[in-house]
């Protein structure tokens, strides 16, 4: 079974732009959660999807949305960027009726 | 809210035990996780426990679980150069939601 795809890899973006990442979680799964992992703040939980529906939310600001659709896919967007939105995205999935997440490759933002 | 900790470094012999301890402050905690990160990459998850058992083998790897004293500990046995990566501590929160809360890593360096 294929794991957790995101794209793109690697995404280099200017301050006041926006930017849109994507995720495909593993088949079957329909949870998929958005993680942030900077090097002063460690991990973080963005917000949490299931049926195409926003389950729970991170401390962020309102710059920072998702969706899923109908097929699970998950896309998260960050609006107005910042400097200190640079980071690793992590995007995870997790199998129904089962607590563990298992993570993508990651996204990694660059914010000049 | 919850707070994970873990010590930054350990370096131990290769072919010696890796133990790597973690602290966790929600008392309410149902699944405990390992994860592991290597450099340029995601998180792999490398085992969970249940907050009602007190002990996880899993191969090479036991976990512990002390939930009296909040304690949780990950033994590597037999440490090859390969398991050289940071190692998250991280504990699902309040019941009804998903979002895991991660520590700040340790990095685990084995020694040829």
């Amino acid at each position: 079974k294929a794991g957790v795809t995101q794209t793109p890899r690697y995404l280099i973006k200017t301050r006041g732009q926006q930017v849109t990442l994507s995720c495909s979680p593993i088949s079957g799964h329909r949870s998929v959660s958005w993680y942030q992992q900077t090097p002063g703040q460690g991990l973080q939980f963005l917000f949490e999807y299931f049926s195409e529906t926003q389950r729970n939310k991170g401390n962020f600001p309102g710059r920072f949305s998702g969706r899923q659709f109908s097929n699970s896919r998950s896309e998260m967007n960050v609006s107005t960027l910042e400097l200190g939105d640079s980071a690793l995205y992590l995007c995870a999935s997790r199998p129904p009726s089962a607590y563990e997440q298992y993570f993508g490759p990651g996204t990694r933002l660059t914010v000049t | 809210g919850e707070d994970v900790e873990q010590s930054l470094f350990l370096s131990v012999r290769e072919g010696d035990s890796s133990v790597i301890n973690c602290t966790y402050t929600d008392s309410s905690s149902t699944y405990l996780y390992w994860y592991k990160q290597e450099p340029g990459a995601g998180l792999q998850l490398l085992t969970y426990i249940f907050s009602n058992m007190d002990m996880k083998q899993d191969q090479r790897l036991t976990v512990l679980l002390n939930k009296k004293d909040k304690h949780l500990s990950l033994r590597i046995a037999d440490t090859q150069t390969g398991d050289s990566a940071i190692y998250f501590c991280a504990e699902r929160g309040v019941a009804g939601a998903n979002n895991l809360f991660f520590g700040t890593g340790t990095r685990l360096t084995v020694i040829p």
